[in-house]
């Protein structure tokens, strides 16, 4: 069964305190690894999609590394609007169907 | 559109009764998603259409749950029967196509079943 695990579940930083999201992955054939932006009371916003292993997409203060059995999310010298939770989502290439498996997330919160 | 709609945003019913969510997607895009998330956790897979065909509905929880697309565009989720359990929102997403993999949400329809 695919899974995918973030961690922490909450980070706190300081305004230009650079830090990282994890998120774990297990996936029969990674089709896509996606990571969303949700705001409270928002739908998720589409932030990355990483497909292979040492692929790497920046957006911003927003870096997003993949391995074959990770992700890392890497915020250099956040603001506070980064705050939000950050879901990592894999799409699987085995099985046919289109879904997304996503993870509980990562709340940041970044302290002026 | 210009992005994906949902209706109503609000939902309160008493358990037992029907309820029919409403999605509208981004114009231009062939699959349609619904995703049921709890408070605090990430959205959960309830099915998806390619245009009106519906590969998978893997995630709808029970028989009391269906979805439709008829004509390709506008999709409907119907509970019947609601359980206080089904209390949750319900999110819908969208992309291109199949091959497109990227899905923009809808901002949700929140059902609270007393």
């Amino acid at each position: 069964e695919d899974q995918v695990t973030q961690s922490p579940e909450a980070l706190r930083l300081q305004e230009g305190e650079s830090s990282s999201l994890n998120c774990s992955y297990t996936v029969s054939g990674l089709r896509g690894l996606f990571w969303y932006r949700q705001d409270p009371g928002k739908g998720p916003e589409f932030l990355f999609t990483l497909y292979s292993a040492g692929e790497e997409k920046e957006k911003e203060r927003l870096k997003a590394t993949l391995t074959k059995k990770e992700s890392f999310l890497h915020i250099t010298a956040p603001k506070p609007e980064d705050s939000a939770t950050y879901l990592c989502a894999v799409q699987a290439r085995e099985g046919g169907s289109e879904k997304l498996v996503f993870g509980k997330g990562t709340k940041l919160t970044v302290n002026p | 559109g210009a992005g994906v709609s949902q209706s109503p945003r609000y939902k309160v019913t008493k358990r037992g009764q029907d309820v029919t969510l409403r999605c509208d997607p981004i114009s231009s895009h062939a699959t349609l998603y619904w995703y049921q998330q709890a408070l605090g956790q990430g959205p959960e897979f309830l099915t998806y259409f390619n245009y009106e065909a519906q590969p998978d509905k893997s995630g709808l929880p029970s028989d009391r749950f269906s979805a439709e697309r008829p004509e390709g565009s506008i999709s409907t989720l119907t509970i019947q029967r609601t359980e206080q359990r089904d209390s949750a929102m319900y999110r819908c997403a969208s992309s291109f196509s199949t091959a497109q993999e990227t899905q923009y949400f809808g901002p949700g329809t929140r059902l609270l079943v007393l």
